[in-house]
């Protein structure tokens, strides 16, 4: 199964863009590298998702290089409510079943300084 | 509007009676699943199900269960709840299968204590 290793925590100022990056050296050939934030004792809210190259949407860009063996998701000025803990998510195949056993990492909490 | 629910939202029960956390979704998902977050730990898998009466394991499922009989409901069972159980919970689904989506929409999430 894929895993990813993320920092644990970062902290930024107000208006900077924030880069996170992502380890995951196991990455199968059909997985889909996925973002996703979350508050505080709230749900996880998806933000992007790739498979190569760049992606961008009105929220980040997620950047993967060739060998996806990482990816690094961008946020833009970030304000002090992109605080919040940000995971890495990659999708793993199962046994060739058709079924998928998505896995979290322990994510990367960001704190944005006035 | 679009949602998943979960019932209850905060659940305190003892150790070893039976409980059912429901999970509905309104947005005619194939894909749902079942998380716990403790601190330190992340988000870990405790089951997921592709399809009606699909199930399967997750990186944590023991002293759980689940069952799917309707494509809208995936309740998490705990027939014996032990106190290293508590924690918080998050039901989630995705309209997605393979590879082509796993935006999951999770729910408000259920707190349960088991004292």
């Amino acid at each position: 199964l894929a895993k990813t290793t993320q920092p644990i925590s970062m902290d930024s100022y107000e208006g900077q863009e924030v880069n996170i990056t992502c380890s995951h050296n196991n990455i199968a050939t059909n997985d889909y590298i996925t973002w996703y934030q979350q508050f505080p004792s709230q749900g996880p809210r998806f933000i992007i998702q790739g498979y190569k190259t760049k992606v961008t949407n009105e929220v980040a860009s997620l950047f993967i290089p060739a060998d996806r063996k990482s990816s690094t998701l961008s946020l833009p000025r970030v304000s002090l409510s992109d605080t919040a803990v940000y995971y890495c998510l990659v999708g793993d195949q199962y046994s060739g079943a058709g079924s998928y056993q998505l896995t979290f990492g322990k994510g990367t909490k960001l704190s944005v300084i006035p | 509007e679009a949602q998943v629910t979960q019932n209850p939202r905060y659940l305190i029960t003892v150790t070893g009676k039976k409980l059912t956390v429901t999970c509905s979704q309104n947005m005619n998902h194939e894909y749902m699943s079942w998380y716990r977050q403790d601190p330190g730990l992340g988000l870990r898998q405790i089951y997921y199900s592709m399809n009606v009466e699909v199930t399967d394991k997750g990186d944590v499922p023991e002293g759980y269960k689940v069952s799917r009989k309707e494509k809208r409901n995936f309740p998490l069972i705990l027939e014996s709840p032990s106190p290293n159980q508590t924690s918080l919970y998050f039901c989630a689904s995705s309209s997605g299968t393979g590879e082509v989506t796993y935006e999951q929409y999770f729910g408000p999430g259920t707190r349960l204590t088991v004292t």
